[in-house]
């Protein structure tokens, strides 16, 4: 298996820009998790997600995010729109269960300017 | 938000020693897990210890944890260069799992 699969590694964007960022689970993983790392709070929970269906999204920031999983192999995390306090590396992960070994994505490091 | 907390938020040590790191947290758990993060990468997880159980080995690894102090040990045997990275204690309570500030630790050859 090749891993929880991220996309892009990075992403420079403008202020009021829209940003998707892109994960792919690893297969028979039931749980997709959405995390997003900074130096200032480090690692933040932002939405979770139990066989496709959001379970908690309680750590979304702002309106301006929002998280979908169309299917079992897919999840979008959108930002609209982009401010520079996004900037961060967000964080894809996936597990058989919700708090046993998280495997974690090379993450995606964002940069609003 | 973070719940278990790190201590020292930096280590640096001689390849061959010993490494140890510490972690507190604050509420009730049903397992607490450590996880490794190289820099520009994602955590990889390294050992869970479940609430009942006090010590866990994993080749150089060694994870104890005291409920009654709420606190846990990772102790990294022989460190090598390439253990440099930054280490997390994640805390697990029902679906809730919670990541503390880490601790970064060099290894000089």
């Amino acid at each position: 298996d090749a891993g929880v699969i991220q996309s892009p590694r990075h992403e420079v964007t403008e202020m009021g820009q829209e940003v998707t960022l892109r994960c792919k689970p690893i297969s028979g993983h039931d749980y997709l998790f959405w995390y997003r790392q900074t130096m200032m709070r480090g690692l933040e929970l932002l939405i979770y997600f139990n066989n496709n269906v959001p379970i908690d999204d309680s750590g979304m920031p702002e309106d301006r995010f929002s998280a979908k999983m169309p299917n079992a192999s897919f999840s979008t995390l959108k930002i609209q729109p982009s401010e520079p306090r996004d900037s961060a590396v967000y964080f894809c992960a996936s597990s058989f269960y919700p708090n046993y070994g998280y495997t974690f994505g090379s993450g995606t490091r964002l940069t609003v300017v | 938000s973070q719940q278990g907390e790190e201590d020292p938020q930096a280590l640096s040590i001689q390849e061959g020693e010993n490494a140890t790191m510490n972690c507190s947290y604050k509420t009730s758990i049903n397992n607490l897990q450590w996880y490794r993060q190289n820099s520009g990468r994602g955590l990889v997880h390294l050992i869970l210890i479940r609430s009942n159980e006090r010590e866990k080995h994993s080749g150089r690894l060694r994870v104890t944890l005291d409920t009654s102090k709420k606190s846990s040990s990772l102790l990294i045997t022989a460190s090598r260069a390439a253990d440099t990275a930054s280490y997390f204690c994640a805390t697990a309570n029902n679906n809730d799992m919670r990541f503390g500030a880490g601790t970064r630790l060099t290894v000089k050859p």
